[in-house]
């Protein structure tokens, strides 16, 4: 099973600033089964980026998704007061699907 | 537009069988080369993936969940179901169902409900 490990566990910034967000895998993981999801208080997740760089339907062009192997980053060009939540990366190999832990994204 | 919507009970007693439904609207799911799948959160914790189930009917599950989960459609009311035997307080969650084209990630999800394992 592939491990995934976010970093940091909270990210207190302000409006305005960039926000970068890291996800490790335990083992290689495939850009095509690399995901990304906001979730906030109450709701379900919201998927952001797939296949590692492609935003999902909807999504802003200041969510930006990269990375290959085993590092992966969601970076956030210009924060704005709705995109406060939590984010979690999700990956998909060997017929198992793993999410990581989150990081929440908290305003400073 | 593709919805999801999920029903079931929200208590369940240990030992029991948790059983959800989650009913599709805006596509056949029998026809639609869809993934349906269900994924759970814990309070206070990360999604957890439960199992998928293609179209066609194949499943794919959690290992550490496989040997108490089934995953199952029924074409005729275009909805997919979860149970989930002999459960204990650890599988107190909130429970999501959820859907893509692609095995690899969900873009259609149903709304969360507190699924609580108590006497």
């Amino acid at each position: 099973e592939i491990v995934l490990t976010q970093s940091p566990g909270t990210l207190s910034l302000s409006p305005g600033e960039r926000a970068t967000l890291s996800c490790r895998a335990s083992q290689s993981v495939s850009s095509n089964y690399l995901a990304w999801y906001q979730q906030k208080l109450g709701q379900a997740p919201r998927l952001l980026i797939y296949g590692a760089s492609r935003r999902a339907t909807g999504i802003p062009d200041r969510f930006s998704g990269s990375g290959s192997g085993t590092d992966f980053t969601l970076t956030i060009s210009r924060l704005e007061p709705d995109d406060f939540a939590v984010y979690s990366c999700q990956q998909f190999g060997s017929s198992l699907i793993t999410f990581g832990q989150g990081t929440r994204l908290e305003i400073k | 537009q593709i919805q999801l919507q999920k029903s079931g009970p929200g208590l369940v007693k240990p030992s029991e069988t948790l059983s959800l439904t989650c009913t599709v609207s805006g596509v056949s799911i029998g026809s639609s080369n869809h993934y349906w799948g269900w994924v759970r959160q814990p309070p206070g914790k990360g999604l957890e993936w439960i199992g998928s189930i293609y179209s066609t009917g194949s499943t794919y599950y959690n290992p550490s969940l496989e040997s108490r989960v089934t995953i199952s459609l029924d074409t005729s009311k275009n909805l997919f179901s979860l149970n989930l035997n002999s459960v204990t307080v650890a599988d107190t969650a909130v429970y999501y169902c959820a859907g893509d084209r692609n095995i690899n990630w969900f873009y259609y999800w149903g709304q969360g409900t507190l699924v609580t394992v108590s006497s």
